[in-house]
């Protein structure tokens, strides 16, 4: 079945870019959408925005200035920069497969998730 | 940001029943379909129900979805102990052209 692996540098610096990578194993990356969420410590979920593997993104208005997603259908990853951090981005960051078309959307499978803690 | 009110916290006794409400808006749950996360302590969530009441393979009937108006309503029968976790709703909310959860709800088996 289709797992997902979130990847990337535990501790980031104030100020710099927060880069994570996930990787799709046993199944194609391809014809489907893909989401980061972030998840503070005992707080909610934010939704960071999705990227199509032909190409289309969505990105969370809050953070539009500050994201990037991209997408590498040879390696079956995609990938997520997140610049400028400070310590409100300290968070779980989730990859996940969107099941989404008009009026739905769904996330039917999540990777473990990967904390990342911004410190000066 | 959270635009969908869920309640903090449900409580019940094994076997019993539990409902968990999302209240929301015409741009969001009024127009758009529904799903449900539930998430284990330490665990990435895990969806439950999707399309308002739709369950993914693999989950027990005893979790329903349903959605009125600009609410929706996650339901638990034949609570188990393995049941107590965090529970959100989510939903594409079409003014904010963003993915939107809910605040969560914390079921407790007593």
């Amino acid at each position: 079945q289709v797992q997902l692996q979130e990847s990337g540098p535990g501790l980031v610096k104030t100020s710099e870019t927060l880069s994570l990578t996930c990787t799709v194993s046993g199944g194609s990356i391809s014809s489907y959408y893909w989401s980061w969420i972030r998840q503070p410590a005992g707080k909610g979920l934010e939704w960071l925005g999705r990227i199509y593997t032909s190409g289309g993104i969505n990105y969370n208005p809050s953070l539009k200035s500050r994201v990037t997603m991209s997408v590498d259908t040879s390696k079956n990853q995609f990938s997520l920069r997140l610049s400028s951090v400070t310590a409100a981005d300290t968070a779980v960051y989730y990859c996940a497969r969107e099941d989404y078309g008009p009026l739905r959307s769904a996330f039917d499978i999540w990777g473990q998730g990967t904390m990342v803690t911004v410190s000066s | 940001q959270s635009v969908l009110t869920q309640p903090p916290s449900v409580s019940a006794a094994p076997g019993q029943k539990v409902t968990i409400s999302c209240s929301g808006s015409s741009s969001n749950i009024g127009n758009n379909y529904v799903s449900w996360y539930q998430q284990l302590p330490g665990t990435a969530p895990k969806l439950l129900i999707y399309d308002n009441n739709k369950r993914p393979s693999g989950i027990p009937d005893r979790f329903s979805g349903s959605r009125s108006g600009t609410s929706a309503t996650l339901g638990i029968t034949g609570l188990q102990t393995g049941d107590e976790a965090d529970y959100y709703c989510g939903t594409w909310d079409s003014s904010l052209s963003v993915e939107v959860f809910g605040t969560g709800t914390k079921v407790t088996v007593l």
